[in-house]
């Protein structure tokens, strides 16, 4: 059973526009949220994070939001730049005790110039 | 700044052959984790660690062993490698404190091809 989805395998942007990466959950017991970036060939980099206490967290470019009553996170990047393409992960803690972060399957943005 | 570092980026392994994969951190982080990432299937657990010479399995540590001697050096070991273990493998560490969360820091991949 997947506790984390990103139901858009991948996304098209213009350069410039807003790019919106969606993330929904299904396990209430998740309270902190991450966003990874991976490009190809490499390992996933750390982007921004929110604490369940939260319902907005802004890094640049960079903001998530978080509705808890609809289970779902989002990503904004504003403006979209053409580095920015990369596939996107959202990832979540259950805070528990628990060390192990679920991850989605993640969502290929592609930033057109 | 922050490093996580795995042994080879690229191995080539036939069937039935014992394969090391070798992680090192060294930022002193008490957790390690091993993944695995497949198109279509994202990041997937197979195992971690706590602390040297303790280990969990993750969401899926069939054929997998691991190994956590000192506290910079995880190693996975795949015991009789076959064609389905053919993958990229991530290592990553975080801190532990307790009631705290950390991010977690990814070494940049070994990409496992099994013939």
């Amino acid at each position: 059973d997947q506790q984390v989805k990103q139901n858009s395998p991948s996304l098209s942007v213009q350069e410039g526009r807003i790019s919106i990466l969606n993330c929904d959950y299904t396990n209430s017991m998740f309270d902190y949220f991450l966003w990874y970036k991976k490009y190809p060939a490499e390992g996933p980099t750390f982007l921004i994070s929110i604490s369940s206490i939260k319902d907005k967290n802004e890094d640049g470019r960079f903001t998530v939001f978080l509705n808890k009553s609809a289970k779902h996170l989002s990503l904004h990047i504003v403006p979209s730049q053409p580095g920015d393409s990369a596939v996107y992960f959202c990832a979540a803690y259950d805070g528990a005790g628990s060390y192990q972060l679920t991850f989605g399957k993640g969502t290929k943005l592609s930033v057109i110039p | 700044d922050v490093k996580v570092t795995q042994s080879s980026r690229y191995l080539v392994k036939r069937t039935g052959e014992k394969v090391f994969l070798e992680c090192v951190q060294d930022m002193d982080h008490e957790n390690m984790f091993w993944y695995r990432q497949d198109p279509g299937l994202g990041l997937r657990l197979i195992y971690f660690s706590y602390d040297v010479k303790m280990k969990e399995k993750g969401d899926i540590p069939e054929g997998y062993s691991v190994s956590r001697e000192k506290k910079e050096r995880f190693s996975l070991i795949l015991e009789s490698a076959s064609t389905n273990q053919t993958s990229m493998y991530l290592c990553a560490s975080s801190l532990m404190v307790t009631g705290w969360v950390y991010e977690q820091y990814f070494g940049p991949g070994t990409r496992l091809t099994v013939t």
